[in-house]
């Protein structure tokens, strides 16, 4: 069975800070991970994978994940957090369907 | 960027009635799918569509949905004799099956459709 937990329901940044989302997987196989965001009203978007290659994974607006295999962890990190990253941030995992983990909202404050 | 539509953005519906949610995917996109937040919970899948037909399905989906795509552009979830709790946003979600990893590429969503029952 496949399974993603985020483990923190809520993050809070302060601007010009560097932040991190935290994401946990579990599957048998390789893992084909995600991030997406969510805006009020919004649909998901995607931000960046990981399939395969180098650990550190650069993705959109900024942001850039660390696939880490003997922690089965893939975080969500960016070095300098801006008031218009604050959303709703889902880790995805792909084994024969997409699953996502609960979600954590990130709050940045200017 | 061509993107996913979906249509109605919202969609008030009284309990028992049945309702039909639209979805263009992305043109040169060949699987789709369907999933739904409930309110400040997570996302959840419910169903994934290749070649006209299931390819597979959540226990959220049971006979109570369906999924069809009537012509080349539309991707429609059909919930009959609608219930309470199945007030949620639903989003619809294509990725192409181009490439080398094609079991990876990501998914694009619509904006979903809130679906409130009454």
């Amino acid at each position: 069975a496949q399974s993603v937990a985020q483990p923190e329901d809520q993050v809070n940044v302060a601007e010009g800070n560097p932040l991190t989302v935290k994401c946990t997987y579990s599957v048998s196989g390789n893992p084909y991970l995600f991030w997406y965001v969510q805006y009020p009203n919004r649909g998901l978007q995607f931000l960046l994978k990981y399939i395969t290659g180098d650990n550190l994974v650069k993705g959109s607006y900024g942001f850039e994940a660390e696939f880490n295999k003997s922690q089965t962890s893939f975080h969500l990190k960016k070095p300098s957090a801006l008031v218009s990253d604050s959303a709703l941030y889902f880790c995805a995992l792909y084994g024969n369907k997409l699953v996502f983990g609960a979600g954590t909202i990130l709050r940045v404050k200017s | 960027e061509p993107e996913v539509t979906q249509t109605p953005s919202h969609q008030v519906t009284q309990m028992g009635q049945e309702v039909i949610l639209r979805c263009v995917p992305i043109s040169n996109h060949l699987y789709f799918y369907w999933y739904r937040q409930i309110l400040g919970q997570k996302v959840e899948f419910l169903v994934s569509f290749y070649n006209n037909e299931i390819s597979e399905k959540s226990e959220i989906f049971d006979d109570q949905f369906s999924v069809e795509r009537p012509d080349g552009s539309n991707f429609t979830l059909k919930i009959r004799s609608t219930k309470l709790e199945d007030s949620a946003m639903y989003f619809c979600a294509s990725r192409t099956s181009v490439g080398v990893a094609r079991t990876n590429s990501p998914l694009h969503f619509g904006n979903g459709t809130r679906l409130t029952v009454t």
